[in-house]
């Protein structure tokens, strides 16, 4: 079993749909959790940071972490066409990050 | 965020020959830094994780004598490829942790092509 497992799609919504990108970890141990966009030939950039349980906002983006469940969620509000990337979401364990295959989303206008 | 700068952005370079990539922090000082390796359409692979002032640990399957590693400062490592093939061609990205905490930044990666 992987450590982080991620639908990899494609995922393709129209402009200003909510977009809900999900992994499951397979750890309770983990602690640390990231999502990351990367755009096309480019290095992931880091969207949201969260420790533990709970839900983090920023801007249109929400991340939740469910650990009952070993689920983490990545939420986009108002969804543009700029946000057309592929999302990775990653636990830290033992100083590492490990990640999902990454969801590819395409927002058309 | 906090930016971590990768050079040269693209290179090109012999069969045979070595070539040597930068990780810089700018604006944080990073103990850790982190060497990736990303194939079309996957994920990023670890290579290897780099401590200041100490050798780097290499991931399985890595060769660590055709992958150079150094982190002479805390805000540079670097990557250089040894004696390179066509297969080394690929899309190399570093991050670095931040000394201070648990937040990982990435730089824009670096494009291989080994002709």
């Amino acid at each position: 079993q992987k450590e982080v497992e991620q639908d990899p799609g494609p995922l393709s919504v129209p402009e200003g749909a909510i977009v809900s990108l999900n992994c499951t970890y397979s750890n309770s141990a983990f602690q640390y959790f990231m999502w990351y966009r990367q755009y096309s030939r480019k290095g992931p950039e880091l969207l949201m940071y969260t420790y533990s349980s709970g839900n983090k906002e920023d801007g249109r983006f929400t991340a939740q972490v469910d650990k009952s469940s070993k689920y983490i969620s990545l939420f986009i509000r108002d969804s543009q066409p700029s946000d057309s990337a592929t999302y990775l979401c990653a636990v830290l364990s033992y100083g590492k990050l490990t990640f999902g295959q990454g969801t590819i989303l395409t927002v058309h206008p | 965020g906090a930016v971590v700068s990768q050079h040269p952005s693209w290179v090109i370079c012999k069969s045979g020959t070595s070539v040597k990539i930068e990780c810089r922090s700018l604006d944080f000082q990073a103990t850790t830094m982190f060497w990736y390796r990303q194939f079309p359409k996957q994920s990023l692979m670890l290579m290897a994780t780099s401590n200041e002032g100490s050798k780097a640990t290499y991931e399985q399957g890595v060769e660590k004598d055709k992958f150079l590693i150094n982190h002479a400062s805390l805000t540079l490592s670097t990557l250089t490829v040894t004696s390179a093939h066509p297969e080394d061609s690929s899309f190399y990205i570093c991050s670095a942790r931040v000394e201070t905490g648990n937040t990982i930044y990435f730089g824009e990666g670096s494009w291989l092509t080994v002709v």
